[in-house]
């Protein structure tokens, strides 16, 4: 299993400029979750899915959309990025949404907007 | 949010036993406690975790206090490359699988 993967590794953005972060599992996992993590903090949830077609929103979603067509594909859209949304963004699955579950990270985008 | 309180940073010399603790006073009957730990430039890699019993598994161990108000995470020897931030978190029965990650504590790990 190639576990949780991540595209690009690193991206530079223009304020304003849109862009899509990729993220794809092969664990078969029916939850996946978007993180950020800003210099010297803690990760952040952007937003999650407990399936496919359905997403919700975590504690840092404004900027950000997602949706979830396959179980394997969960991309995070930027629509019009900001020089805020400079971070290093993280993906994330488990099994189920059970606070009992293992949580598998991806290596990370790190994402600049000038 | 559930809280958890760590120390900002700890230090161990290599192949020493190193004891991490966790302060976690509001942690409700159902809340899970988790470890992650981040290495320099990767994303957070599960360590452990629990409900109410100690647990072991090859990377360490979990120590559950009695009234579950505390925890500490066991690193039997620790070597160059267990040097990371490590994050205690408690995961909400009521909040399915969200992680609310804090500021973790640095491990330093001398040789």
């Amino acid at each position: 299993n190639a576990g949780v993967t991540q595209t690009p590794k690193f991206q530079v953005l223009k304020t304003g400029q849109s862009m899509t972060l990729q993220c794809a599992q092969d664990m078969n996992h029916e939850y996946m979750s978007w993180y950020r993590q800003d210099p010297g903090m803690g990760l952040r949830l952007i937003h999650y899915s407990v399936g496919a077609g359905i997403t919700d929103q975590g504690e840092v979603p404004n900027g950000y959309n997602v949706s979830r067509s396959t179980t394997e594909d969960f991309p995070l859209r930027l629509l019009s990025a900001a020089p805020s949304q400079t971070s290093v963004y993280f993906c994330a699955s488990s099994i189920r949404d059970n606070p009992g579950e293992t949580q598998y990270f991806g290596p990370g985008t790190r994402l600049l907007v000038l | 949010d559930a809280k958890t309180t760590q120390p900002n940073s700890m230090e161990s010399n290599e192949e020493e036993p190193v004891h991490l603790p966790c302060n976690h006073s509001t942690i409700s009957g159902t809340d899970y406690i988790h470890w992650y730990r981040q290495l320099p430039s990767q994303g957070p890699e599960y360590v452990i975790h629990g409900l109410t019993s100690n647990v072991n598994n090859r990377m360490a161990s979990l120590a559950i206090a009695e009234d579950r108000k505390s925890s500490t995470l066991i690193l039997h020897r620790a070597t160059l490359r267990d040097a990371a931030v490590y994050y205690c978190i408690l995961s909400l029965a009521t909040d399915g699988n969200k992680l609310v990650f804090g500021a973790g504590t640095i491990l330093r790990v001398k040789s």
